[in-house]
């Protein structure tokens, strides 16, 4: 099945600064990578998507890019604030488009 | 208003006790799905549904059934229970599979098993 790693686990910046969050995938068929952000006792919520057939896709400070040689895809959060901090999840859809695996999380605390 | 519930939101219970936690959305969507979320591993998917009738694994489905006799219900049962599977659960719905459909989480049920 599909193996998904993100990293790092943890991730401070100072505000204003960028954060960059990394994962690999393993199944050369995935074709969908969404990022999910939950904050403190909510449930995920989508901020951004890409499927395999773009490079990039941007959303206002939000980034992210697929590398489908490598296998990896990164989140790019820009000019970060406060709001930011929350545990960002990358995923990767399986071949069959069925079944979603997520990265461990990553913790972005933006210090003011 | 669109939206995923999950009931209860909390739930304290013994080894043993059969158990189902509820799961409704009312957007009509074909496909549902429930995770289970521990510190350090993510979410990792138990059961998922493609339409009525059409259940299957996740990665961690040991100890867990569902069932889905309606496009808008999909109940996770827990036949016995154990403490492994306090967890924070989560069930989630989008339009037509994971092929680039926005999933949409419901709130969560926190359950602990003694």
């Amino acid at each position: 099945g599909e193996n998904v790693e993100q990293h790092p686990s943890t991730l401070s910046v100072q505000e204003g600064d960028s954060a960059v969050i990394k994962c690999t995938y393993s199944d050369s068929a995935s074709n969908y990578f969404p990022w999910y952000k939950q904050e403190l006792g909510k449930r995920p919520q989508l901020i951004i998507d890409i499927r395999s057939n773009v490079g990039e896709k941007k959303d206002q400070r939000i980034a992210v890019t697929l590398n489908k040689t490598a296998k990896h895809f990164s989140l790019h959060i820009t000019e970060t604030q406060p709001e930011d901090s929350a545990v960002y999840f990358c995923a990767a859809n399986s071949g069959s488009a069925r079944q979603l695996t997520f990265g461990s999380g990553t913790q972005l605390t933006v210090l003011p | 208003e669109a939206q995923v519930t999950q009931n209860p939101r909390y739930l304290i219970t013994v080894t043993g006790k059969k158990l189902t936690v509820t799961c409704s959305q009312n957007m009509n969507h074909e496909y549902m799905s429930w995770y289970r979320q521990d510190p350090g591993l993510g979410l990792r998917q138990i059961y998922y549904s493609m339409n009525v009738e059409v259940t299957d694994k996740g990665d961690v489905p040991e100890g867990y059934k569902v069932s889905r006799k309606e496009k808008r219900n999909f109940p996770l049962i827990l036949e016995s229970p154990s403490p492994n599977q306090t967890s924070l659960y989560f069930c989630a719905s989008s339009l037509l599979g994971l092929a680039g459909y926005e999933q949409y989480f419901g709130p969560g049920t926190r359950l602990t098993v003694t």
